[in-house]
């Protein structure tokens, strides 16, 4: 069936390091990937989505481009602030009415 | 108030207890949904409404009981839980079923004694 890998955490980077978090799926057909993050306390918010190969999802800074030959959806910031520090998970949904998230990756950023 | 709403925010009971999470969409979405979310787990897909009708019931243990009276409010029913049933408890909304964007309330933090 279909699902998502991600990058074990907890990740740990020095303010304005480069973040790359991993993240690749297994589905049928062509299915729509997405990020979201999740700040403390709080619930799961859309970072940025692409619906088909090629497409490059963006905001805040983060980009993630979808590549189907690898079958990928890397999430990337070239400078992270601390409050950038959050759970950062992936998922992606596919025809047939499912929805799949990651388990989530954990990172802090300290100044 | 605007987006997804959940109350209450943090909820302690006891295994014999009877409680409802509430959660409320401002959104005018047509799909609703609850999610579990357990530590070092991925989220949980429970249940999903779609106008009203619920579409989805991933074999949820039948103490679980949701209800939705309207597209804009769910409720989870909770009765005789388990410790391991204690976690966050996510309600999201969208405006297609599954394969839309969804939008997540803050989240019910469960803990059952």
């Amino acid at each position: 069936g279909d699902s998502v890998t991600q990058m074990e955490g907890p990740v740990t980077l020095s303010e304005e390091a480069f973040l790359t978090i991993n993240c690749t799926y297994t589905a049928t057909g062509y299915p729509s990937l997405f990020w979201y993050v999740q700040y403390p306390g709080e619930g799961l918010q859309l970072l940025l989505k692409a619906t088909k190969a090629d497409d490059k999802g963006s905001n805040k800074g983060f980009e993630a481009t979808y590549r189907k030959e690898t079958t990928s959806f890397h999430l990337e910031k070239g400078s992270v602030q601390v409050s950038d520090s959050a759970v950062y998970f992936c998922a992606l949904s596919n025809t047939g009415n499912q929805f799949y998230f990651g388990t989530g990756t954990s990172l802090t950023v300290i100044p | 108030e605007t987006g997804v709403t959940q109350t209450p925010r943090h909820l302690v009971m006891g295994m014999t207890n009877k409680k409802s999470l509430k959660c409320e969409q401002h959104l005018g979405h047509n799909a609703m949904y609850w999610y579990k979310q357990s530590a070092k787990k991925p989220l949980e897909l429970m249940f999903v409404y779609n106008f009203k009708e619920q579409t989805e019931n991933n074999s949820v243990p039948s103490r679980f009981s949701p209800e939705c009276p309207n597209s804009s409010h769910l409720f989870l029913h909770l009765h005789t839980l388990q410790p391991e049933d204690s976690a966050l408890y996510l309600c999201a909304s969208s405006q297609e079923a599954l394969t839309d964007t969804q939008y997540f309330g803050p989240g019910t933090r469960l803990t059952v004694l």
